[in-house]
């Protein structure tokens, strides 16, 4: 059965600072893998997707890797600003059984 | 314009009483889910629908009844609740296929249920 963890539980960190948020993955049999924001008291937004094929994707100041053999992936945010705090959740995609989610990374950027 | 919505926003009720969530979504995709994300924040799947056609249960009480009357809705109905039924249901969907199997989900913004 896919387990997916999330180190660490809760970050805070000051405004300007570059992060890793890590998400790792029991099975290494995945299609791909997603990472999620949720703000407090809304629903998830969809940051970036990595397919099983790729190493890693960039979007703006976020850059996610994936190393499906060692099971885990990381979450770049670079000069991170107060706007990004929220809770930020990895998912992994196994065939018939959809998405398996972490429990998050709950992050606090200090202005 | 809201890409998948969810009617009621919050919803508070006794034991025993049947509910429903509406979702619905004008993305044109093909699937759709049901998320519950209880109190400790963990986002467990519960359905997802593909063409009116249930693909995925994961253990769900047969007390939860997915219905979907087309593509763009996938409702949820809940009998006889019960206190742990308390949580966050999010409606999601995707365009999916035969063979894409990687297509980002789009979720809604999330239903909170009070069961009391």
């Amino acid at each position: 059965k896919q387990e997916v963890t999330q180190i660490p539980a809760a970050l805070s960190v000051p405004e300007g600072e570059n992060l890793v948020l890590n998400c790792s993955f029991t099975d290494s049999a995945i299609y791909n893998l997603q990472w999620f924001r949720q703000d407090p008291g809304k629903g998830l937004t969809s940051l970036l997707l990595i397919q099983s094929s790729q190493r890693e994707q960039t979007s703006g100041r976020l850059n996610a890797s994936l190393d499906k053999s060692s099971g885990r992936s990381t979450l770049y945010i670079a000069a991170s600003q107060p706007g990004d705090s929220a809770t930020y959740l990895c998912a992994v995609r196994i065939y018939g059984q959809n998405f398996v989610f972490g429990p998050g990374t709950r992050l606090s950027v200090l202005p | 314009d809201t890409a998948v919505s969810q009617t009621p926003k919050y919803l508070v009720t006794q034991m025993g009483n049947d509910k429903s969530i509406k979702c619905e979504q004008n993305l044109g995709h093909d699937t759709m889910y049901w998320y519950k994300q209880d109190s400790k924040k963990f986002l467990k799947i519960m359905f997802s629908y593909n063409n009116k056609e249930l693909i995925i249960n994961e253990t769900v009480p047969n007390r939860f009844s997915p219905k979907s009357p087309d593509k763009a809705h996938l409702n949820l109905h809940i009998n006889s609740l019960e206190l742990g039924d308390s949580a966050v249901y999010f409606c999601a969907s995707s365009l999916e296929g035969d063979t894409k199997l990687w297509e980002t989900q789009y979720f809604g913004p999330g239903t909170r249920l009070l069961v009391l």
